[in-house]
């Protein structure tokens, strides 16, 4: 199965800051990651798809880069409300695999 | 708007089964794959199970597979996940998500809130 690995485990940034999140594959997986954002007693929410493509309602702030095998979440600027955890998951082939997440929380 | 709304959940020993239920409405719930996502607690996502829009292929996690059962009745708009011979690993919260493609896996584009599953005797 498909490694997802994400670093930084935790990013500590203040608001009005630039995040940027990795999520690297154990082996190519085309365009086909997804990007999700959950808070704390919620359920994720799809924030990126096809690695470049923002869900449908999401802000302008969020974007998604990469191939292959590295990909790329960026907020432009954070917002209070982006302070979550973030998880990558591909869909290449079976199974899904998600990545463990990273953690952006306040300075 | 989409709703998917999980059911089932509760306390169950190790060895014993559970049935859940996600119940979907707000979109045509025969036109979608759905997916089953689970989270231990304190850690990240897993990806289960998926059934394609009309229940003809399934495909499992490895950690899960010859266990659990994913099934579907478009009739009533619902998808289960039945679950036997758990295991205290299983413990988690079990989300059912919507795939924004039909057949071949997509991107989890809409999540219910989730139920909870303890295995523990």
């Amino acid at each position: 199965e498909i490694v997802l690995t994400q670093s930084p485990a935790t990013l500590s940034l203040s608001p009005g800051e630039r995040a940027t999140l990795s999520c690297r594959a154990s082996q190519s997986v085309s365009s086909s990651l997804a990007w999700y954002q959950q808070k704390p007693g919620q359920a994720p929410r799809l924030l990126i798809y096809d690695a470049s493509n923002r869900a449908t309602g999401i802000p302008a702030r969020f974007s998604g880069s990469g191939s292959g095998t590295d990909f790329t979440l960026t907020i432009s600027s954070l917002e209070p409300e982006d302070f979550a955890v973030y998880y990558c998951q591909h869909r290449f082939y079976w199974p899904l695999t998600f990545g463990g997440g990273t953690k952006v929380e306040i300075k | 708007q989409v709703q998917l709304v999980e059911s089932g959940g509760g306390v169950v020993q190790p060895g014993g089964s559970l049935r859940l239920s996600c119940a979907a409405s707000g979109f045509t719930f025969s036109s979608y794959g759905i997916h089953w996502v689970r989270q231990a607690p304190g850690r990240g996502l897993e990806w289960v199970a998926f059934i394609r829009y009309d229940g003809s292929n399934n495909y499992y996690a490895g950690s899960v597979k010859g266990r659990f059962t994913i099934s579907r009745d478009n009739s009533k708009n619902t998808l289960y996940l039945q679950m036997n011979s758990l295991r205290p690993e299983d413990t988690a919260v079990y989300y059912c998500a919507k795939d924004d493609r039909i057949a071949v896996a997509g991107s989890l584009d809409c999540w219910g809130q989730g139920t909870l599953v303890t295995v523990s005797s």
